[in-house]
Formats: C-alpha cells, sequence, structure tokens
C-alpha cells in the first residue's frame, strides 16, 4: 500500500488556469508538507502543516495555497498559474513527536504550464 | 539559519568504484542528519540516517558518519553498481525544520 500518495501524476494546463494537487497519506502523521523541485533538482519547502499550525514558507506566492480537510490530506491549490510555476512538486509527512523524523515523500506530480 | 552544502555533480563512476559524495552542514544545535536518494520519475526515499554525534548510518552497502567537529556527513559506498545512478541529497532536520542539499547526480557506467 502507498504511503503517501499524490494525485496526478502529471498535470499539463495553460497559463492563468486554477489547479489542484491531491495528497493523501495513511502513516496516521500529523504533520504534511508540500515542497517544489525545480529543473536543476533543487528542493524547496513551500508548507508545513499539522492539524495546529501552518507554516509557509515566506517566498512563496499567495497564489499557492494548501487546504486540509483532514489530518491524512493536504492539498495544494494553485490560482493563476504563471509559466515558473512549472516543477515537480512533492508531498511529504512526518509523525509529530520528535525532530529525527525523516520525511515520507509522495512520487511527486509534474506540472507543466503553457 | 540551518543549511547543507553538498558536492555538486555530476558525478560519474564505473561499476565498481569507490563513491564519496561530501555533505557538510550548519547547525545551531544537534540536528538528525539524513540522506535520500531520487531514481529517475521517483520520489524521494530516505537511504540512511544519523541521530547524534558518532552515529553510522548505513542501507543498501551505503554508510555515512556523523561528524560533529567537521560538521560533516559524507556518503561512500566501496562498490557502486549501474542501479545506484539517481540524485542523492543531503538533508538535515531540527526542530522539524528539514533543510535538503542541492543534490547530486550519480551516473554508474557498466
Amino acid at each position: 500500500d502507498t504511503a503517501v500518495s499524490q494525485t496526478p501524476k502529471y498535470l499539463v494546463t495553460q497559463m492563468g488556469n486554477d489547479k489542484s494537487i491531491k495528497c493523501e497519506q495513511n502513516l496516521g502523521h500529523d504533520t504534511m508538507y508540500w515542497y517544489k523541485q525545480d529543473s536543476k533538482k533543487f528542493l524547496k519547502i513551500m508548507f508545513s502543516y499539522n492539524n495546529k499550525e501552518l507554516i509557509i514558507n515566506e517566498t512563496v506566492p499567495n497564489r499557492f495555497s494548501p487546504k486540509s480537510p483532514d489530518k491524512a490530506h493536504l492539498n495544494l491549490h494553485i490560482n493563476s498559474l504563471e509559466l515558473g510555476d512549472s516543477a515537480v512538486y512533492f508531498c511529504a509527512s512526518s509523525p509529530e513527536t520528535s525532530f529525527h523524523n525523516e520525511q515520507f515523500f509522495g512520487p511527486g506530480t509534474r506540472l507543466t504550464v503553457l | 539559519g540551518d543549511s547543507v552544502t553538498q558536492m555538486e555533480g555530476p558525478v560519474t563512476l564505473s561499476e565498481e568504484a569507490f563513491l564519496t559524495i561530501n555533505c557538510t552542514y550548519t547547525a545551531t544545535g544537534y540536528p538528525s542528519l539524513f540522506w535520500y536518494v531520487q531514481y529517475p520519475g521517483e520520489g524521494l526515499q530516505l537511504l540512511l540516517k544519523a541521530t547524534k554525534a558518532d552515529d553510522k548510518g548505513s542501507n543498501k552497502g551505503f554508510e555515512a558518519t556523523y561528524r560533529k567537529e567537521t560538521t560533516s556527513f559524507h556518503l561512500e559506498k566501496g562498490s557502486v553498481q549501474v542501479s545506484d545512478s539517481a540524485v542523492y541529497f543531503c538533508a538535515l532536520n531540527e526542530n522539524d525544520d528539514m533543510r535538503f542539499g542541492a543534490g547530486t547526480r550519480l551516473t554508474v557506467k557498466p
């Protein structure tokens, strides 16, 4: 069974559109994350979220917003897509209780904005 | 703030060669250290980790030792295989703030 899953795997869309990427984890973790990986493979944290707190990387445009319907899901909604948003987006999760914990990653969603 | 610096790639080796990918970090306290691997078209997978000084993480023939005195966590493997071709990320976690290095692409040729 997949621990952290994302849909869709590929997303191709036009500039200006609004799109969402879904993420679900079945690990019972309290904290979930969204990362953006650019074409040079550099990983950048966008958000971390648990049931108490949303931490936003200050460099993330407010066109990006995480939405969590419940503890197992953290979806990423993007308004007014721009060419520079093209990247691979990874969802991840970890237990809340210890800062020693690793993060478990989803397979990624490759977003292409035309 | 905390940060991770790893050697720039790409690294190209022949099968059975010795691998070292250097990683150094800066942190205010005592982070946990990780190596993640990303195979083509896939997400990141944890390769190994170490949670305190002098700990050695190991998995699939890869090893890395947490060196507090040199703030390093270099990844090594004695004999690489073609199937080890991937991008390797060094990372640290301090107070649930995970920071990744830029990644090092390894290509192993038969």
